[in-house]
């Protein structure tokens, strides 16, 4: 079966300090990988998701960038974490589009 | 972006009620997808219904979309304490592209 790691649960970061989210899938090939930002008590944010190794897109620009070096890792990163870069991270995935996306747990990001 | 916007923000009903939650979209779509969020956990798939359909059920959840609308409803019939949790929409685009986009959910608190 097919599951989702997502790390680390909690991080707390300093102004200016870099980023790296790690996620990987397991059990599957080729999936569409993504990562959402979601602000307290508010929706889920798409930032970036890939359809495959190298292709990333991007929803919103801002300090992150996404990467994807093999099939099915999916990292998020920042050279500089900004007080707005705050709330809670979510890394999914799906076979592919128009299906149904699983989650991980997230992490919940506090830069102070 | 945000495509879909729930409504209500929040609902509190009693065990045993039913509840019910709508989201309106913006473009036209492939599918709609329904998803349960616990405080501080990732997100759970419920459903997909397909553009070209206009009810489905699952158990206890009921889903219309209404394409001409552009809006779709949720109905939990005979909640439970165990529903309580924060349900959001999401859109596939008709275009193809892989995107997932999210509503900002409705809070769901059922009380024993």
């Amino acid at each position: 079966s097919q599951t989702i790691h997502q790390w680390p649960a909690t991080l707390v970061q300093p102004v200016g300090s870099p980023l790296s989210l790690e996620c990987t899938v397991e059990g599957t090939s080729n999936p569409n990988l993504y990562w959402y930002r979601q602000a307290a008590g508010r929706g889920l944010q798409l930032l970036f998701y890939s359809v495959g190794i190298g292709q990333i897109s991007s929803e919103v620009p801002q300090n992150l960038s996404a990467s994807r070096p093999q099939d099915r890792q999916f990292i998020l990163s920042s050279k500089k974490l900004l007080l707005s870069d705050s709330g809670f991270y979510l890394c999914a995935w799906r076979p592919m589009a128009n299906t149904e996306a699983f989650f991980g747990q997230g992490t919940r990001l506090t830069v102070v | 972006s945000q495509q879909g916007e729930e409504d209500p923000q929040a609902l509190s009903i009693q065990e045993g009620e039913n509840a019910t939650m709508n989201c309106s979209y913006k473009t036209s779509i492939n599918n709609l997808q329904w998803y349960r969020q616990n405080s501080g956990r990732g997100l759970v798939h419920l459903i997909l219904i397909r553009s070209n359909e206009r009810e489905k059920h699952s158990g206890r959840l009921r889903v219309t979309l209404d394409t001409s609308k552009k809006s779709s409803s949720l109905l939990i019939t005979a909640s439970r304490a165990a529903d309580t949790a924060s349900y959001f929409c999401a859109t596939d685009p008709w275009t193809g592209y892989s995107t997932l986009t999210f509503g900002k959910g409705t809070m769901l608190l059922v009380s024993p």
